[in-house]
């Protein structure tokens, strides 16, 4: 039982360059979460999904989009990447707690 | 909309002393409330959580959270702190439409020999 699982662990872009981050869970979870994390500000929420084949906007959704086409995975894309993405993303998915992945590191230079 | 505000940015303690982390929030219903803990490099791993009941809920690691409506208020306490409890916490509130989580800002904890 791995729970949730992130890739990769880290990356590097150039401006402008495109990417998909994957999570997958394995405790068949309905909901789950894509969040940012940046010094001083804690983590912040970009698109979650409530279950298969939906999705729906957080709080700092611009720059990204994703997709919900199996239940266990949720994918987080960056179309043109940015230095203002530079950040640590987590993934979480949840019944009523929710669980998070370790973290993907990205550097947009 | 809900927000979490830890005032602490940054605490030090001495290693056996005891703790307080505070966490208010702001959410219009009945809260959902959770205590996340973050080692440097690693995800964030649950301490505890308070949905209704007991208003004093405890957690792992010898951690406890007493959640009090009048203060909006969900502090952290440990009563005695060994230094492997040094990392960030993060107070959170569910969103209970979305069951998504406003996190507030951490409190980085120092412990010292």
């Amino acid at each position: 039982n791995a729970g949730v699982t992130q890739t990769p662990k880290f990356r590097v872009l150039k401006t402008g360059q495109s990417m998909t981050l994957l999570c997958a869970q394995d405790m068949n979870h309905e909901y789950m979460y894509w969040y940012r994390q940046d010094p001083g500000m804690g983590l912040r929420l970009i698109h979650y999904s409530v279950g298969e084949g939906t999705t729906a906007k957080g709080e700092v959704p611009d720059g990204y989009n994703v997709s919900r086409l199996k239940k266990q995975n949720f994918l987080l894309g960056l179309e043109s990447a940015a230095p203002s993405q530079t950040s640590v993303y987590f993934c979480a998915s949840s019944y009523e707690t929710q669980y998070f992945g370790p973290g993907t590191r990205l550097l947009v230079l | 909309a809900q927000s979490v505000t830890q005032p602490d940015i940054h605490i030090t303690v001495s290693e056996g002393a005891s703790l307080e982390l505070r966490c208010n929030y702001s959410y219009g219903a009945t809260p959902y409330l959770f205590w996340y803990v973050q080692s440097p490099g690693q995800g964030l791993q649950l301490l505890l959580k308070y949905f209704s009941g007991d208003t004093l809920v405890q957690g792992i690691k010898g951690f406890e959270a007493e959640f009090k409506r009048s203060q909006s208020s969900f502090n952290l306490r440990k009563p005695s702190v060994h230094w492997s409890d040094a990392a960030e916490y993060f107070c959170a509130v569910m969103d209970t439409g979305r069951r998504a989580l406003t996190f507030g800002s951490g409190t980085r904890l120092q412990v010292q020999p």
